[in-house]
This record gives structure tokens, C-alpha cells and sequence, in this order.
């Protein structure tokens, strides 16, 4: 199984501004995803960060808002734009297991924009 | 949308066995069913899953109909740190897409 951190675990931030979310895994993996999970609620598929190549969005999500880099195969980051107090989610990142293993998470960045 | 219904809560006393129901009546032949749960303040875990033939693994056993239409996880002797909310998805992108959640099962162990 693969071993996932993110930084930071959590922070408070005023409205307008950005923040950038790290996710670091110890071996290199194809395929990595971040999602959102707002407060009392479920996962929701946020996009797809593609190595070598511009992120893939689900509907409703845009690039404007959440930029995406994935400089390599152990490295993504997943940067929120703009906040406002709905953006308060915790936001995870995710890489496919082998072998059809299901995918591994993170421990997730608890946001709360006020 | 999840193509998959489940209680939104259940309650298992402690040592006994919990079994979760999960219907999934839309499933593709080339679908998974999958299982994952959520400890609170926690990232997802992946539990177990299977095709069409039971399973069985360190955490759980997950029993799928003969039409494949519904499954039931099953966790033999529940613990109080088994106390999660229990997602059943079902998948067929071999790792190459995201998982869809539904609501999940809000399972609580009493001790």
C-alpha cells in the first residue's frame, strides 16, 4: 500500500485569498485524484492531476479555481483559489493501489475560510 | 451520481457480527463492487472487494448476489474502533478514475 501525507493538516484562512495543498507519496504512481468533502457530507471527485499534462476537471469544478500541478509521480498539489466560506472542505488526495486494490487517501487538510 | 443505495445508519453491539447491506441493481458486467470506509477526521480506507464471487480478507468478507445486484459486507466481530461510515461503490476503471460516493452507512458500535 502506498503511504500518503498532506500538508498542511489544516488551516484558517480570510476570505480572497489562496491556498496551496501538498500531497506526497512514497512511491511513484500513475494515477492521482483530489477530492472535497464539505462539512456532514460525502466524497466529492474534485479532478484527475495528469503527470506531463493539464489536470482533468468533473463537472462543476474549473481550473480557475483550483489549479492543479503534478510535477512528477510522487508529488501533486492542489491550490484554492479565491475563498470563500464555502470552500470550508476537507480536501483529499488519492493514488490507485495495484492491482485493482482500490485507491489509497490521504489524511485529508481540514479548511475553514471565514 | 452513486449508482448504489444504503442505510443511512445502523448500530452493532460490540463482538458481534456487523452486516452491511448495499444495493446496487444497476451494476455492469465489467463493475466492481467496492468497499471503503471513513473513520472520523480520517481518510478513506479501502476495505475490501470483489466481481462476483464471495470474499474474504483480514478486515471483512463480502458476500455478492448470485445477480449481482446487491451485496452485504460483513465485519465478523464488530470493535468499537469499527465505528466508521461505510461506502459501497461500485468501479470499472481499473484505477484509472475517481470514485463516486454515495451517503454511505453510518455504522455505530455499542459497546
Amino acid at each position: 500500500s502506498a503511504v500518503i501525507s498532506q500538508k498542511p493538516s489544516r488551516d484558517i484562512c480570510q476570505r480572497g485569498t489562496s491556498l496551496t495543498i501538498q500531497c506526497q507519496v512514497d512511491s511513484q504512481v500513475t494515477m492521482m485524484f483530489w477530492y472535497r468533502q464539505q462539512p456532514g457530507q460525502s466524497l466529492t471527485l474534485i479532478a484527475t492531476a495528469n503527470q506531463g499534462s493539464e489536470a482533468t476537471y468533473e463537472s462543476g469544478f474549473v481550473i480557475d479555481k483550483f489549479p492543479i500541478s503534478r510535477p512528477n509521480l510522487t508529488f501533486s498539489t492542489l491550490t484554492v483559489s479565491n475563498m470563500s466560506p464555502e470552500d470550508s472542505s476537507i480536501y483529499l488526495c488519492s493514488v490507485s493501489g495495484t492491482g485493482g486494490s482500490g485507491q489509497y487517501f490521504g489524511p485529508g487538510t481540514r479548511l475553514l475560510v471565514l | 451520481d452513486a449508482k448504489t443505495t444504503q442505510p443511512p445508519s445502523m448500530d452493532c453491539a460490540e463482538g458481534r457480527a456487523a452486516n452491511l447491506p448495499c444495493n446496487h441493481s444497476t451494476i455492469s458486467g465489467n463493475e466492481y463492487v467496492y468497499w471503503y470506509r471513513q473513520i472520523h477526521s480520517q481518510g478513506p480506507q479501502y476495505i475490501i472487494h470483489g466481481l462476483k464471487n464471495n470474499e474474504t480478507n483480514e478486515m471483512a468478507s463480502l458476500i455478492i448476489t448470485e445477480d449481482r445486484k446487491s451485496s452485504t459486507l460483513i465485519l465478523p466481530h464488530a470493535t468499537l474502533r469499527d465505528t466508521a461510515v461505510y461506502y459501497c461503490i461500485v468501479y470499472s476503471g481499473g484505477g484509472a478514475d475517481g470514485l463516486t460516493f454515495g451517503k454511505g452507512t453510518h455504522l455505530i458500535i455499542q459497546p
